[in-house]
């Protein structure tokens, strides 16, 4: 089973910063890493799929990069709606895995 | 547009089972399958098991397998998610979602399950 880790656990950002997110798989996923966004008593919502593209109304200030075990999902500038949990998840093997979560609170 | 639309909360008793259903509409059922993720309260999101929408063939997860099983009803564009024995570590919002991952990337809105005596 490929293990995904994220870090920080929680990341504190004042509105208008920058967020940088990081996601590690225990071993090589090529490009098929998903990255959500999950609020409180919310689904989880796609944001980037393919480690870089954004999903269908995802907003262009979030952005995702990386490859084989080490991505990162950017939040260029964060915006009051962007507080939330963010989920990676790998694709590119059964059992599908996600990450723990990366908690973006305000600072 | 896509919609997954799940069946209501269950509340079960420990040893009891649940069947969740996932009924899908705004795309060919037959073109991709269906995942489910749980939740339980305060925790992240575990992969249950995925089901194919063609031919009904299944992943599960290992620590799923002999409690848990997947099937559709291609008739009607659901899927089904039955989970056996129940404990009340299984007390979870249990979601669907539309996999291959689309740009559109589809879930459900979730199902609370409680396992309480």
């Amino acid at each position: 089973e490929i293990v995904m880790t994220q870090s920080p656990a929680t990341l504190s950002v004042s509105p208008g910063e920058r967020a940088t997110l990081s996601c590690r798989a225990s071993q090589s996923v090529s490009s098929k890493l998903a990255w959500y966004q999950q609020k409180p008593g919310q689904a989880p919502r796609l944001l980037i799929y393919a480690a870089s593209t954004r999903a269908t109304g995802t907003p262009g200030r979030f952005s995702g990069s990386g490859s084989g075990t080490e991505f990162t999902l950017t939040i260029s500038s964060l915006q009051s709606e962007d507080f939330a949990v963010y989920y990676c998840q790998q694709y590119n093997d059964w059992p599908l895995t996600f990450g723990p979560g990366t908690k973006v609170d305000i600072k | 547009q896509v919609q997954l639309v799940q069946s209501g909360a269950e509340v079960k008793k420990p040893g009891a089972s649940v069947k969740v259903s996932c009924k899908t509409s705004g795309y060919t059922f037959s073109s991709s399958g269906i995942s489910w993720v749980r939740q339980a309260p305060g925790q992240g999101l575990e992969w249950m098991g995925w089901i194919g929408g063609y031919n009904g063939d299944t992943k599960y997860a290992q620590n799923l397998q002999d409690r848990v099983t997947m099937n559709i009803d291609t008739s009607t564009s659901t899927a089904f998610m039955e989970l056996r024995s129940l404990r009340s570590d299984d007390t979870a919002v249990y979601y669907c979602a539309r996999y291959p991952i689309t740009p559109g990337g589809s879930w459900g809105q979730g199902t609370l399950v409680t396992v309480s005596s």
